[in-house]
């Protein structure tokens, strides 16, 4: 199953832009992923899914189009434009794998946004 | 609107069981593959497994399995998370969400979640 790696800790200033970098293990480029956003103390919200060829399918319900996706071998992108207050979360990412009854998702750790 | 809707928060003893509910309402709950995801303290997520309240069809995680047990009522839109003997080691917050998507190798895109349930387990 695909190994999920998040950097811990990003931080932007307000106004600026950040790129978040979720990256497969090696063998899993063809993988798609999904991103979510955890504000403080809430759940977690889709964002929007990536493949290689940038975002599949809608973005979540009411994701402004500040967040964008982008793909890179093994590397899935979250870019944020124009940070806000509100962007300050944590964003995960996740892949399903495996079908029938080998099916599975993976979650990487998690990266805390801090807006500076 | 697609909603989901979890069981409030439970404090437990070491050894004692619990279920706790997701109760989907918006859209037709049979239709869409239902996950669970587990956030200890201060960590990241943690699939636990899957159900399809149609037919009652369950994943699970091989780090949770035969630790835990998924069900759901389709008469009622609710799934279900199960314990039968705590560990303080379970305390968490448990996530519901709804699969958006099926296709040949399964269920994607958890597109909608609940609003957690906090699990306190302590002697």
């Amino acid at each position: 199953q695909p190994v999920l790696t998040q950097p811990p800790s990003a931080s932007a200033s307000l106004g600026a832009s950040v790129t978040l970098t979720c990256t497969l293990s090696s063998g899993y480029s063809k993988f798609k992923v999904d991103w979510y956003q955890q504000r403080p103390g809430k759940g977690p919200r889709f964002l929007m899914r990536v493949g290689t060829d940038g975002i599949v399918g809608s973005k979540g319900d009411g994701i402004p189009d500040r967040f964008s996706v982008l793909a890179s071998g093994l590397n899935r992108y979250l870019t944020i434009k124009n940070i806000q207050e509100e962007d300050e979360s944590d964003y995960h990412c996740g892949a399903e794998h495996g079908s029938g009854s080998n099916f599975g998702l993976v979650f990487g750790g998690g990266t805390k946004l801090t807006v500076l | 609107e697609v909603q989901l809707l979890q069981s409030g928060a439970e404090v437990k003893k070491p050894g004692e069981s619990l279920k706790i509910s997701c109760k989907g309402s918006g859209y037709t709950f049979t239709n869409y593959w239902i996950g669970w995801v587990r956030q200890m303290p201060g960590k990241g997520l943690q699939w636990m497994g899957s159900i399809y309240p149609a037919d009652s069809d369950i994943r699970y995680s091989p780090s949770f399995q035969g630790q835990v047990s998924i069900s759901a009522d389709k008469s009622i839109a609710v799934a279900y998370l199960q314990w039968n003997s705590l560990k303080a080691s379970d305390t968490a917050i448990y996530y519901c969400a709804r699969f958006d998507y099926y296709d040949s190798n399964g269920p994607y895109r958890l597109g909608y979640w609940g609003q957690g349930t906090l699990v306190t387990v302590s002697s």
